[in-house]
């Protein structure tokens, strides 16, 4: 069965300093691999996925993720963050074939001014 | 861009009522889904719809929940008798092919069972 770790429940980090958020997945085969992006009370937004190829992802909003099979991971980064980057993040993977995506618990980033 | 859509955004309802949750899939979608979110929790995957079937279904999917294509454009989540633990945010996603990793997300509906 597929499973999510998201070992940091929350982050907090200054504006204007990098961010690297941990994502690791349990799945027999290659997953799909995915990151949503949720403020509070809303929805999720794609942020950006992985299905196969090039192994470093670029996605909206100046994110990037990277995905190493050889670790299990695929950990969410952004160079530079902004206040505006407050919010929830979910990292979910899915069967290529699957009916459904499993979700990580989420990580929180706080942004500190 | 196409876009899936949920109504009500916000509904409150009693205990032991009956609630019905709407979503539009996107139009040419085929695959249909329900996943909740407890507050503070993870989204958790509810069901899987196609084809007038369910495909797949979690242990939270029990008796008192339902679905269905009632028309050609909505997907309806019936909850039979509401309890405390059923206040959650509840998304609906549609995918044009058969793989759920190909869906989309709507906004959802923040359920409040009181």
């Amino acid at each position: 069965a597929q499973s999510v770790t998201q070992p940091d429940i929350h982050i907090t980090v200054s504006e204007g300093a990098s961010l690297e958020l941990r994502c690791n997945y349990s799945y027999g085969a290659t997953p799909y691999l995915f990151w949503y992006v949720q403020s509070p009370g809303q929805g999720l937004q794609l942020l950006l996925k992985y299905f196969s190829g090039d192994t470093l992802v670029q996605g909206i909003k100046g994110f990037e993720a990277e995905f190493k099979r050889s670790q299990s991971s695929f950990n969410l980064r952004k160079p530079s963050v902004h206040w505006s980057d407050a919010a929830e993040y979910f990292c979910a993977v899915g069967a290529p074939d699957g009916n459904k995506l499993v979700f990580g618990a989420g990580t929180i980033l706080r942004v500190k001014s | 861009e196409p876009e899936v859509t949920q109504t009500p955004s916000h509904q409150v309802t009693q205990m032991g009522q009956e609630v019905i949750l709407r979503c539009v899939p996107i139009s040419n979608h085929l695959y249909f889904y329900w996943y909740r979110q407890i507050l503070g929790q993870k989204v958790e995957f509810l069901v899987s719809f196609y084809n007038n079937e369910i495909s797949e279904k979690s242990e939270i999917f029990d008796d008192q929940f339902s679905v269905e294509r009632p028309d050609g454009s909505n997907f309806t989540l019936k909850i039979r008798s509401t309890k405390l633990e059923d206040s959650a945010m509840y998304f609906c996603a549609s995918s044009e092919r058969r793989q759920a990793v190909q869906s989309y997300f709507g906004p959802g509906t923040r359920l409040t069972v009181t």
